[in-house]
């Protein structure tokens, strides 16, 4: 069983819309982090919340953790063809190496 | 400032032949590696992770093993690849002071078993 589930799985949207992705647990996490990754490329960081309600923002793209820090979602406005790629959250269930959860991942594309 | 590399890129290799994909860090010590597969654009799948050298942990039962012969350098190994290893490899790092431990990814090794 996926321990976080994203959603929706494909999104095809028209330049200038907005979008919303969403990251769902039913676990608690100490921290949340959102990648974005661009075909035959590596995941790259985008943002990490850690606290429950936290709102963070990078230009275009706003972030939230769920008040009980079970869920995300990345809000994108005015979407552009560079936002075109899969978005992956990662929910980190406390300290060690290998408690970092990966999401099943959101494909966007945004048509010019 | 740290950096990754992976190599090679690109492998097509025939079922049963021997793989290796190395990955070296730079810029920084002692990180926690990782090697994870990624299957058609989805959501990625742990392999191993070393948090020392020498120190090797497994997630998934597998045909494929890792060593951790120096700080910072991490190899992913098969004696004989099967069909089902086929996928796109990506390593990582992330730092043992950072409580949030963010990953930072290589370019990715992209495995085409025939």
């Amino acid at each position: 069983t996926q321990l976080l589930e994203q959603s929706p799985q494909f999104l095809s949207i028209q330049e200038g819309e907005n979008l919303t992705v969403y990251c769902n647990s039913s676990s608690v996490f100490s921290s949340l982090q959102w990648y974005r990754q661009e075909p035959g490329e590596g995941p790259v960081l985008l943002v990490t919340v850690v606290t429950g309600g936290e709102v963070k923002k990078l230009k275009r793209l706003t972030f939230q953790f769920g008040d009980a820090r079970k869920d995300s979602s990345l809000h994108i406005t005015a979407a552009q063809p560079g936002d075109t790629g899969l978005y992956l959250c990662a929910g980190r269930l406390g300290a060690g190496a290998n408690n970092l959860f990966f999401g099943t991942g959101t494909r966007l594309t945004v048509i010019p | 400032s740290q950096t990754i590399h992976q190599w090679p890129a690109t492998l097509v290799q025939p079922v049963g032949s021997p793989l290796s994909l190395e990955c070296t860090v730079e810029g920084t010590s002692n990180p926690n590696l990782y090697w994870y597969r990624q299957a058609a654009g989805r959501g990625l799948q742990l392999l191993f992770y070393s948090v020392g050298i020498g120190q090797i942990s497994s997630e998934v039962p597998q045909n494929l093993s890792a060593s951790r012969p120096q700080d910072r350098q991490f190899i992913l190994s098969s004696k004989k690849l099967l069909l089902s290893d086929s996928g796109f490899y990506l390593c990582a790092w992330s730092t043992v002071a950072i409580n949030t431990g963010e990953l930072f990814f290589g370019e990715g090794s992209r495995l085409t078993v025939l």
